[in-house]
C-alpha cells in the first residue's frame, strides 16, 4: 500500500534558524508529492508540491525537492520566523489512481523569538 | 475566489447521538472529499464523490456514516450513532487538477 512518513514532532527552534523536516514514502506507482500546512484553528493550506522525480516546490521561502531515489521530499526553510509555527504534513498522490491524498502523521514545529 | 465552506465550526453530542455536517465545495469543482482527522494524526480519507456519485467508500464505517451529495454541489456527512473514538475533526476538500483546496473543518467531540 502507499504511506507516508514524517519526522515526530514537536520540532522546536528559534527564529531565523535552520528547518529540516523528514518525509519519506512508499507508493505503488509514480505519486505527486506535497506539503500542507495548518495553522492553529484553520485548515490545510496547500504550501508546496513536485509531481516527478527531481522537481523541485517552492513558496514562502519553504523547498522540497523530490527524491525518487531515496523515496523523500525533506522540507527545509533557510531562515524561520514565528509565524511560521504551524503543523506541517507531507502528502502524495498516485497519479494515476482517483487523487486520494494519503497524509503522514504531521510535525509540529514551534518558533520562539 | 471563495473557499470551501464547512458548518458547523464546532459541535459537541453525547455518545448514541447523531450528527450532520455540511460542505459546499469551491464553486465548479467537481470532486468533493470528506477527511478524519484525529487529534495528533493526518486526514484520512472517509469518501471521495464525483459530481454526484460516490467515487470511493472504502474507507466509512457504513454501519454508523454517511454521506451524500444530491445535486452534487454541497455534500452532508452524517453520524448515527455517534461512539466517543469518532471525536475529530472532520475535514471536507475540493479537487481542481491534482490540487485539494480544505475547508476549516468540523471539530466534533463525543462526550
Amino acid at each position: 500500500g502507499n504511506s507516508v512518513t514524517q519526522m515526530e514532532g514537536p520540532v522546536t527552534l528559534s527564529e531565523e534558524a535552520f528547518l529540516t523536516i523528514n518525509c519519506t514514502y512508499t507508493a505503488t506507482g509514480y505519486p505527486s508529492l506535497f506539503w500542507y500546512v495548518q495553522y492553529p484553528g484553520e485548515g490545510l493550506q496547500l504550501l508546496l508540491k513536485a509531481t516527478k522525480a527531481d522537481d523541485k516546490g517552492s513558496n514562502k521561502g519553504f523547498e522540497a525537492t523530490y527524491r525518487k531515489e531515496t523515496t523523500s521530499f525533506h522540507l527545509e526553510k533557510g531562515s524561520v520566523q514565528v509565524s511560521d509555527s504551524a503543523v506541517y504534513f507531507c502528502a502524495l498522490i498516485l497519479n494515476n489512481a482517483g487523487n486520494m491524498l494519503t497524509f503522514g502523521g504531521g510535525t509540529r514545529l514551534m518558533v520562539k523569538p | 475566489e471563495a473557499g470551501v465552506a464547512q458548518s458547523p465550526r464546532y459541535k459537541i453530542i453525547e455518545k448514541r447521538q447523531s450528527v450532520a455536517f455540511w460542505c459546499n465545495p469551491i464553486s465548479g469543482h467537481a470532486t468533493l472529499y470528506w477527511y478524519q482527522q484525529i487529534l495528533g494524526q493526518g486526514p484520512k480519507l472517509l469518501i471521495q464523490f464525483q459530481n454526484n456519485g460516490v467515487v470511493d467508500d472504502s474507507q466509512l464505517p457504513k454501519d454508523r456514516f454517511s454521506a451524500e451529495r444530491l445535486k452534487g454541489v454541497d455534500s452532508t456527512l452524517k453520524i448515527q450513532p455517534a461512539k466517543l473514538e469518532d471525536s475529530a475533526v472532520y475535514l471536507c476538500a475540493s479537487r481542481d487538477g491534482i490540487e485539494q483546496y480544505f475547508g476549516p473543518g468540523t471539530r466534533l467531540t463525543v462526550t
